[in-house]
């Protein structure tokens, strides 16, 4: 079973429409979560961090389910440039190591 | 301020071929990670360093990757011989400290192509 399990889409959404991504990690060990977004053939960027009381940061809301070890993206009114994709990353317990999912594909079209 | 510098941006080498990557880091950042990212995939980490020692090498192939970091500031990855497997894009990044929530901050990337 892999670490870090996402869906790898593409999801093709309208503009407007509100996506919502699902990611599974299998050790319950891990500390911290977080959500990296990806352009194509560009870096990974930091989109936001994910706390087990949910986060919102404008149209983006990050949920933690520490039982089911569940971690999801939502996203509202989706832009064109929203489009990319966007990596489920999860931190063991007491050192920085990044285990990233194989990312989900997100299209916006007009 | 300067974000994490990676040279060269690309490079194609026939297999069997050896190859070296630089990486500088952001000023100050005592922490330097490589990542191979094959298409289709997501990044997985090769070798953490912290300053000019390793933290975590588990997953680097030493049978033909190594790499340091030897001043504490500026990396070289190599591969030496690289097999047409080794086709992928190798990402630097580095973080201030080690700490479980500390941003990662990642370079451009170095996009590698074993013929």
């Amino acid at each position: 079973r892999k670490e870090v399990e996402q869906d790898p889409g593409p999801f093709n959404v309208p503009e407007g429409a509100t996506v919502a991504f699902n990611c599974t990690y299998s050790n319950s060990a891990s500390q911290s979560f977080f959500w990296y977004r990806q352009d194509c053939r560009k870096e990974p960027k930091l989109l936001m961090s994910v706390y087990s009381s949910g986060n919102e940061d404008g149209r983006f809301t990050a949920q933690l389910n520490r039982a089911s070890q569940y971690i999801s993206l939502l996203i509202r009114d989706s832009k064109l440039s929203d489009s990319a994709t966007y990596l489920c990353v999860v931190n063991l317990r007491g050192f920085q190591k990044l285990v990233f999912g194989t990312g989900t594909r997100l299209l916006v079209s007009p | 301020e300067a974000g994490v510098a990676q040279s060269p941006r690309y490079k194609i080498i026939e297999k069997r071929q050896s190859v070296a990557f630089w990486c500088n880091p952001i000023s100050g950042h005592a922490t330097l990670y490589w990542y191979q990212q094959i298409l289709g995939q997501g990044p997985k980490l090769l070798i953490q360093f912290q300053n000019n020692g390793v933290v975590d090498d588990s997953q680097l192939p030493k049978d033909r990757f190594s790499a340091e970091r030897l001043k504490g500031v500026d990396s070289t990855l190599k591969i030496q011989p690289a097999k047409l497997e080794d086709s992928a894009v190798y990402l630097c990044a580095s973080s201030s400290l080690h700490l479980s929530q500390e941003t990662q901050y990642f370079g451009p990337g170095t996009r590698l192509l074993v013929l």
